[in-house]
C-alpha cells in the first residue's frame, strides 16, 4: 500500500460546528504532516508530527487541533472555523524512500 | 535559504505545441529530492516524479521529460506534444529531511 487515504473528500460546515479530517497511511512513515492550500497557492505546512509527536506548529489558531492515535493515523479536529478557513486539507507522510501526499479534503465553512 | 522558483505564472500553448516549465531550486543540504506535481481543476495533487540529488540522469515517461541539471540547480519539465488533458497547475518542489518547499505553481492552459 503505497497511499495516504483522506476522509472525507469533500465537507461542508457551518461556524459552530465541530468535525474531524482524517488520514491514514500504511508505509510504515514515521512523519505525518498536514497542509491547508488556498485558491492559485501552493500548499502551506500546518504540522508535523514525528514519531507520533508534534513536532512543528507553524502558528495554527487553536481552532484546528492535530491528533496522532498511532502511527498509522492522523487526525485534525476543526471547531469554530470561519469562512477564510475554506481551502483544500492535505495530509502527507514521509519515510526513508518518499514523501506522498493524499488527495485532500476540500473543505467549505459557510 | 531554502526555496523553489517557477518563474513562469502562466504559460498557454496550443495542443500539440511542445512547453518546458522551468524549475530553480536553492539548497544548503548536499542531500535532497526535487518532485513535480500537477493539480488539474479537479484538485488533487498528482505526483508526477522525485528525483534525488545524486541522480542527474534525465527521465522520460511517455510525453513527460525531466532534465535535471545540479550545475544550474534547475529541475525542468518537457511535455511534448500537449493536450488539453494536461491543463493544469504545476508544482516544482525540493524536499530535504522534513522539510518539504513548494515552489508557486505553473498554470498551463492548453487550448484546442
Amino acid at each position: 500500500d503505497t497511499e495516504v487515504t483522506q476522509t472525507p473528500k469533500h465537507l461542508v460546515m457551518g461556524m459552530t460546528n465541530k468535525k474531524s479530517l482524517k488520514c491514514e497511511q500504511h508505509m510504515g512513515h514515521r512523519a505525518m504532516y498536514w497542509y491547508k492550500q488556498k485558491a492559485k497557492k501552493p500548499p502551506e505546512l500546518m504540522f508535523v508530527y514525528s514519531y507520533e509527536k508534534l513536532s512543528i506548529n507553524e502558528s495554527v489558531p487553536s481552532r484546528f487541533s492535530p491528533e496522532c492515535p498511532n502511527s498509522s493515523l492522523l487526525n485534525l479536529h476543526l471547531h469554530a472555523l470561519q469562512p477564510e478557513d475554506s481551502a483544500l486539507y492535505l495530509c502527507a507522510s514521509s519515510g526513508l524512500y518518499g514523501y506522498t501526499f493524499g488527495s485532500g479534503t476540500r473543505l467549505t465553512v459557510v | 535559504a531554502q526555496k523553489v522558483t517557477q518563474a513562469q505564472t502562466e504559460i498557454s500553448v496550443v495542443e500539440k505545441e511542445d512547453v518546458t516549465l522551468d524549475c530553480v531550486y536553492e539548497t544548503r543540504d548536499t542531500t535532497y529530492y526535487l518532485f513535480w506535481y500537477k493539480q488539474p481543476p479537479s484538485g488533487e495533487l498528482v505526483f508526477l516524479i522525485r528525483r534525488n540529488s545524486f541522480d542527474e540522469q534525465n527521465e522520460i515517461s511517455g510525453r513527460y521529460s525531466w532534465n535535471f541539471q545540479k550545475s544550474t540547480s534547475s529541475f525542468n519539465f518537457t511535455i511534448t506534444a500537449s493536450q488539453v488533458v494536461d491543463s493544469a497547475v504545476y508544482f516544482c518542489a525540493l524536499n530535504y529531511g522534513q522539510n518539504f518547499v513548494f515552489g508557486p505553481g505553473t498554470r498551463l492552459s492548453v487550448l484546442p
